[in-house]
C-alpha cells in the first residue's frame, strides 16, 4: 500500500542552526501537508502543497514539493526553541481527506 | 469559533466498561475524522464522516463505533475495549477535505 517515509527521526540542533526534514511517497500524492506537534499538544496544519515544484514560505519555514510530487521538504532557518515539537508530512490517500503520515520528525532545540 | 473541541480530556475505563467521546466543531466544516495516536507514533485514521454520513472505516474493530448526529457533533462510542486501545484518540475536521484541524484529543487508558 502507498506509504509515506520520513527522515530523519530526530534531529537535535543548537539554537540558531537550521533544520530539515524530507518526506517521500511510494507514490505520485495530489497533494502534501505538513503539522507540527507540540509536546503534549495536538497536530496543528502549517501549509498544504499541490502544484508540481511548489514552494512557500512562512516567515522562517520554507516548504517544498518534489517536480514528480513523490517528495517533500521542510527547513527551518535559524531554529528557535519554540520550533521544538514533532513535525509531520501527510499525503492526501484519496479525494475524501484520508492522510497518511509520515512517521514524523521529533526537533529538540538546544538554547 | 474557529477550533475544535473535544470532551473529556482523559478518560480511565474498565474493559467492560462503554464510554462515549465528544467532538464539536462549528466551523461549518463538512468533513470530520477519528484519529488514534499512540506515543511517539503518527496519528492512524480510524473513521471519515462527509456530509454526516460515514465515508471511510478504516477496518477498526467493532468495539468502537462512530456516530455524527449533526453537522457539528461527531462522538465515538467504546465498549470492551482491551488495554492496547490505551491511546490518544483525535478528533479533526476539514473544509474542504484537505487541510485538517485537531481538536485537543482525548487521552484513554484502558484498565
Amino acid at each position: 500500500g502507498q506509504q509515506v517515509m520520513q527522515i530523519p527521526q530526530y534531529q537535535h540542533v543548537q539554537e540558531g542552526e537550521d533544520f530539515t526534514t524530507y518526506c517521500n511517497s511510494s507514490t505520485t500524492l495530489s497533494n502534501i501537508q505538513w503539522y507540527k506537534q507540540r509536546p503534549g499538544g495536538h497536530p496543528v496544519f502549517l501549509i498544504q502543497l499541490v502544484k508540481s515544484g511548489e514552494v512557500k514560505k512562512q516567515k522562517r519555514l520554507t516548504f517544498q514539493f518534489g517536480e514528480a510530487k513523490k517528495n517533500s521538504s521542510l527547513h527551518i532557518t535559524a531554529t528557535q526553541t519554540t520550533d521544538v515539537g514533532t513535525y509531520f508530512c501527510a499525503g492526501a490517500r484519496g479525494s475524501q481527506g484520508n492522510l497518511i503520515f509520515g512517521k514524523g520528525t521529533k526537533l529538540s532545540v538546544k538554547p | 469559533d474557529t477550533e475544535v473541541t473535544q470532551t473529556p480530556k482523559h478518560l480511565v475505563m474498565g474493559m467492560t466498561n462503554k464510554k462515549s467521546l465528544k467532538c464539536e466543531q462549528h466551523m461549518g466544516h463538512r468533513a470530520m475524522y477519528w484519529y488514534k495516536q499512540k506515543a511517539k507514533k503518527p496519528p492512524e485514521l480510524m473513521f471519515v464522516y462527509s456530509y454526516e454520513k460515514l465515508s471511510i472505516n478504516e477496518s477498526v474493530p467493532s468495539r468502537f463505533s462512530p456516530e455524527c448526529p449533526n453537522s457539528s457533533l461527531l462522538n465515538l462510542h467504546l465498549h470492551a475495549l482491551q488495554p492496547e486501545d490505551s491511546a490518544l484518540y483525535l478528533c479533526a475536521s476539514s473544509p474542504n477535505q484537505y487541510e485538517q484541524y485537531f481538536g485537543p484529543g482525548t487521552r484513554l487508558t484502558v484498565t
